[in-house]
C-alpha cells in the first residue's frame, strides 16, 4: 500500500530534550515536507526537501532541523524542544515533476507531539 | 501574513443541504487551488484542484468555482452527507514554489441528520 509513515502518533516529552520524529514514504517520491497544523493556523511549512542531500526552510522553520540522507525517508529534529512546538505535525511526499491532480501532496498521519 | 484566508472557521449543514466554503488569496503567482480534506486522526487527502485556466471543475458532488479577478475560490459540497463531516483545507501553490503548499486556515464542517 502506497503511504507515508510517521512515528510516533504521539510523543510527550520535557523542555530541552533532543527529540526525532522519523517519516519515511514507499512511493519513490522526490519530494518531501514537513507541515505544523495549529488551531486557527492551519497548516504550515516548516522544511521541504527536493531530492536526496537537497532541503530548505520553509515558513516556520526555527528550532527545527531534517535531514534526506535516503530518498524515502526524511526525519524531523528537534534538538532542544519547547513548549511553543507543541504541536500536531505531518510529513508529506509527492513527485516533482508536476503540482497537479497526478502529483498530490500524500500525507502521513500525523504525530501529536506535546513538550511541556 | 496569511496569504490564503478562508471562512468560515466551522459549519454546520443539514443532511442533503449545501455546504459552501471560501477562499481569498493575494498572492497573483499562485496557479494550482487544492482543497484537501481531513478526517480525525488521519493526514489530509486530496479532494479536488483547480487551475486558473477554468472558472469551475465539478467531480461528483463536490465543486470547486473559482474567481480570477476576484483572487477567490470556493469549494460547493451538494446533497452533503454526514461523511461529509470532516475538516476542509485550501490551499494554493505556485510555478517555481517547490511544491510548496500554502494553505488556508482550515473550516470544521460537521453535516447533521
Amino acid at each position: 500500500e502506497a503511504q507515508v509513515t510517521q512515528n510516533p502518533r504521539y510523543l510527550i516529552t520535557v523542555t530541552g530534550k533532543k527529540l526525532t520524529v522519523t517519516c519515511s514514504q514507499n512511493m519513490n517520491h522526490e519530494y518531501m515536507s514537513w507541515y505544523r497544523q495549529d488551531p486557527g493556523l492551519g497548516l504550515r511549512q516548516i522544511y521541504y526537501s527536493m531530492n536526496v542531500e537537497v532541503t530548505d526552510k520553509g515558513d516556520v522553520p526555527e528550532g527545527y532541523k531534517v535531514s534526506r540522507k535516503e530518498k524515502r525517508n526524511f526525519p524531523l529534529i528537534l534538538e532542544s524542544p519547547s513548549p511553543n512546538q507543541t504541536s500536531l505535525y505531518f510529513c508529506a511526499s509527492s513527485f516533482s515533476r508536476d503540482r497537479g491532480p497526478d502529483s498530490p501532496l500524500h500525507f502521513g498521519n500525523g504525530t501529536r507531539l506535546t513538550v511541556t | 501574513q496569511q496569504q490564503v484566508k478562508q471562512s468560515p472557521q466551522s459549519l454546520i449543514v443539514q443532511k442533503g443541504g449545501i455546504s459552501i466554503i471560501n477562499c481569498a488569496y493575494e498572492n497573483t503567482a499562485f496557479d494550482y487551488f487544492p482543497w484537501y480534506q481531513q478526517f480525525p486522526g488521519k493526514g489530509p487527502a486530496l479532494l479536488i484542484a483547480i487551475r486558473p485556466d477554468v472558472s469551475e471543475k465539478k467531480e461528483g458532488r463536490f465543486t470547486i468555482s473559482f474567481n480570477k479577478s476576484a483572487k477567490q475560490f470556493s469549494l460547493h459540497i451538494m446533497d452533503s452527507q454526514p461523511g461529509d463531516s470532516a475538516t476542509y483545507f485550501c490551499a494554493a501553490s505556485r510555478r517555481g514554489g517547490g511544491n510548496k503548499l500554502t494553505f488556508g486556515t482550515g473550516t470544521q464542517l460537521k453535516v447533521e441528520l
